[in-house]
């Protein structure tokens, strides 16, 4: 099946440094990824997407110089989170559709996340 | 905002069947149905989707109504392991606009 793997899976560092979040798709090709957000309690928020070889989408109160994201090639994108603060602490997802051909579309699969802890 | 309703929680007997129900009364003709679960701590793990039809596979049936306005994902035979929220999402995963916008879903707990 689809497997998204995201890297790493947990990170704590101190306020101000600048954090990269990597998210591959290992055994399928796709265009769009997507990157969510989640705090304790809450469901997840879709943050942005990512189109290889474009500029990502962001949601409505995103801030896209905060949040960098690259989708390079067809299996990796990459979300950074510059200076970051203790309020940007959260469990970050990352999820991948294939490339289908059509028909009954293709659904969206998941990494694992990341839990960020910011000090 | 979520399209669809769902129970907050729900409890099921292990090897039971579990059943749970999802309203979307404003879904439009081109959306299909998602269902997803987060087991505690995970990513989101696709478990089915479909869009007039019935749908089973290894993990799941979805029981979608013949108005579409709503659907019920079966689990035949729970197991602790089965514990998680689960969401039902619908979306136009065709469009430029796909996008899977999650609710609050419904905590099934799977009790021994």
């Amino acid at each position: 099946g689809a497997v998204v793997s995201q890297h790493p899976s947990w990170v704590i560092c101190k306020s101000g440094t600048s954090v990269k979040i990597e998210c591959r798709s290992l055994d399928f090709q796709a265009t769009t990824m997507f990157w969510y957000r989640q705090f304790p309690k809450q469901s997840l928020m879709l943050m942005a997407t990512s189109n290889e070889g474009s500029k990502a989408t962001y949601e409505q109160g995103v801030e896209k110089d905060k949040f960098l994201i690259n989708h390079a090639s067809l299996t990796l994108s990459t979300l950074t989170v510059t200076s970051a603060h203790p309020e940007d602490s959260s469990f970050y997802i990352c999820s991948a559709r294939e490339i289908g051909s059509g028909g009954l579309r293709q659904p969206q699969h998941f990494g694992d996340g990341t839990r960020l802890s910011i000090l | 905002d979520a399209k669809t309703t769902q129970p907050p929680s729900m409890d099921c007997a292990e090897g039971r069947a579990a059943n749970l129900p999802c309203n979307h009364s404003t879904i439009s003709g081109n959306e299909y149905v998602y269902w997803y679960r987060q087991i505690h701590s995970q990513g989101p793990q696709y478990i089915i989707h479909g869009l007039k039809n019935n749908e089973t596979n290894e993990m799941a049936s979805l029981i979608i109504t013949e108005d579409r306005k709503s659907s019920t994902l079966i689990l035949p035979h729970a197991t602790l392991r089965d514990t998680a929220v689960y969401y039902c999402i619908v979306s136009d995963s065709g469009g430029s606009n796909y996008k899977l916008t999650f609710g609050k879903g419904t905590l099934l707990t799977v009790n021994p």
